[in-house]
This record gives structure tokens, sequence and C-alpha cells, in this order.
């Protein structure tokens, strides 16, 4: 089955409302980043995560290791966060990134 | 300025033929890696890299080579494309003294027809 799992697979928000997306691990992920892919294709890094929490202006990210999940709060939605998120984690030191298949996000006005 | 930098950015190649995408980056970063995103699976790892000179398989590597001649430098070869290497090539770069973040190129391309 797969190893990072996002959830959910798409999400359709109003401008100006919240969410969160999730990513659950089978693997023993050590390490957690968060990657935005625009409309464009260009990959963007939001957040590497150690376990714990970090925030990022409307963007909130929290990586607990003990429960294998992470989460992405996204506040206050604008047209501009559309794109497709994607988890990805690092389950053995090697630098080795295994990453989920996405949650495409539309913000609509 | 771009920090990293893929060509070329689309290819049309041939069932058989050889094909050779090129990576640069800028970042001065030890780890470079090679990924193909295909709809419905994500990004997969397919070869790395830990510095000048070394290379290794990632998740999905038959198929494919990689050379790293350069701290600057990653390629991935295609010795012998087939059309199921149709797909969306990425190139990332990263360093575990910064946290390992990984910066991606901008993609390319193929088409194995």
């Amino acid at each position: 089955g797969d190893k990072v799992k996002q959830s959910p697979s798409a999400l359709s928000l109003q401008e100006g409302t919240n969410s969160a997306l999730r990513c659950n691990f089978s693997i023993a992920a050590t390490t957690v980043q968060w990657f935005l892919q625009n409309p464009r294709g260009s990959l963007i890094n939001l957040f590497y995560l150690v376990p714990g929490t970090k925030e990022n202006g409307r963007l909130k990210s929290t990586f607990n290791s003990k429960e294998s999940y992470s989460t992405l709060h996204i506040r206050d939605a604008q047209l501009e966060d559309s794109g497709t998120y994607f988890c990805a984690a690092d389950g053995n030191m090697g630098y080795k990134l295994t990453f989920g298949t996405g949650t495409s996000l539309l913000v609509d006005p | 300025e771009a920090a990293v930098t893929q060509s070329p950015r689309n290819k049309v190649a041939v069932t058989g033929g050889k094909v050779t995408l090129s990576c640069n980056q800028t970042n001065n970063h030890n780890n470079m890696y090679w990924y193909r995103q295909d709809t419905g699976h994500g990004l997969r790892l397919i070869h790395y890299s830990y510095g000048a000179g070394s290379t290794e398989k990632g998740d999905i590597p038959d198929g494919y080579k990689a050379s790293r001649p350069s701290q600057e430098n990653f390629s991935l070869i295609l010795e012998l494309a087939t059309p199921s290497q149709t797909s969306v090539y990425f190139c990332a770069s990263g360093d575990r003294t910064v946290q390992d973040t990984q910066y991606f190129g901008p993609g390319t391309r193929l088409l194995v027809l």
C-alpha cells in the first residue's frame, strides 16, 4: 500500500475560508516536507519539519512522529493558494523523500 | 536567478533512442535527486547523489542511469528509451547542513514515441 497517504485527494474552498490537509505515514518518518506545485508546474518548498509545529504567514504545519501523521493548515485561503500540495517523508535518514500523491486545491472567489 | 535549472525543458524521443536530461544547481548543495512525476503516483525517486562522483539508486532506477561529474551537474540517462518513460522529470538539490530542504528545478517533459 501507499507509504505516504494524503487526504483529501481534492478540495475546493471559498476565498477567505480555512482548511486542513493531512498526511499519514506507514513508514517511520523522521522529517517531513510540504510542497506546493503551482498551476505552472513549479514545486515550491513550504515547510521542512522535524517533530513539532511551524508557522509561516497563513500556513501552519504540524508533524507528529509518534502517531505518524502531518497536517497543513491553510487560514484565510487566497486564490494564489490553488495548486497541488504534496507531503514527503524522509524515513531512513538517507535524505530520500517518499512523496504522497497530493491534494489538489482549488480556491474560488 | 533560478538556482536549479534543467535542460531541455521539453523533449520528444523515439523508442530505443538515447536521452540525456541535464540538471545544474548553483546552491552548492551536496545532494542532488532525480524524480519522475506521473498522474496518480506523485513524485518517485529514480536516482540521487551525495556529491561529485557518487550515484545511488532510488526507488525506481530500472531503465535509468545517472552521472554526477561535478558538484553542480547531475544527469539522467535513458540508454534505450521506452514509451513507459514518458513523464515529467524533476531534478532537485538539497544539503543536510541546512536541513536538506529540497529545491526543485522547473521540470522536463519527455515524450517517448
